[in-house]
């Protein structure tokens, strides 16, 4: 079966750092997204890896190693509306297409 | 960039009564599209995969007689929840994915629809 793990919860400073990380054990990997969704709202894309390494835009940035089955997102000079729930998700090519699967989700809360 | 819309963004309905959702996409065309279902402080999770001209693809779980699922056209894919009840509530979420900047698996998500069965 498919399962992405994301930490539960996390909580930051405003204008610090923090790393989100995503393991995953899936077959038929065709790359990785992260979306951002705060309460109530559609998630909206932050980032996509297919290939291995960093991938850097703003203050976001997304890491992937395809043979250790990991990725993280990378925030930085966090600020309060980056409070919201980052998602993992894997796009897994199947006999009917590419479909995501999504991780269980990281609520981040940026306090002062 | 791409556009999909949801409606209604949100409905509260009768136990035993059916609903209907329509997932649209405003500026290109989808041939599939995806419905979600989140419930709260949970993930998302895939229900269906809505194939325009064919019959949909349900996740394992998923009953598609309860769930029923039409793409009549290259732009609208429609969700009609029936004979609900009270655990059916939750937010649920349409895309459709389009070839995006950075991905042709790039998807775009609607605004979501959140119903509540009371």
């Amino acid at each position: 079966g498919q399962n992405i793990d994301q930490p539960t919860e996390m909580t930051a400073t405003e204008g610090a750092i923090v790393q989100i990380n995503c393991t995953y054990q899936t077959s038929g990997f065709n790359g990785l997204f992260w979306y951002q969704q705060h309460a109530g709202e559609a998630p909206t894309f932050l980032s996509y890896n297919v290939l291995d390494g960093l991938e850097e835009k703003g203050r976001f940035s997304s890491f992937l190693s395809r043979s250790k089955g990991y990725s993280y997102l990378l925030l930085k000079e966090l600020q309060m509306k980056d409070s919201a729930s980052y998602l993992c998700a894997v796009n897994i090519l199947t006999g009917g297409g590419n479909k995501l699967t999504f991780g269980t989700g990281t609520q981040l809360k940026v306090e002062l | 960039g791409a556009v999909v819309s949801q409606h209604p963004s949100w409905v509260i309905c009768k136990s035993g009564t059916s609903v209907k959702i329509e997932c649209r996409s405003l500026d290109f065309q989808a041939t599939t599209m995806f419905w979600y279902r989140q419930f709260p402080k949970q993930s998302l999770m895939l229900m269906a995969t809505s194939n325009e001209g064919s019959k949909a693809t349900y996740e394992q779980g998923v009953e598609k007689d309860k769930f029923l699922i039409n793409h009549a056209s290259l732009t609208l894919s429609t969700l009609t929840v029936t004979s609900a009840h009270p655990e059916d509530s939750s937010f649920y979420i349409c895309s459709a994915p389009q070839a995006g900047r950075t991905s042709s698996y790039e998807q775009y998500f609607g605004p979501g629809t959140r119903l509540t069965v009371t």
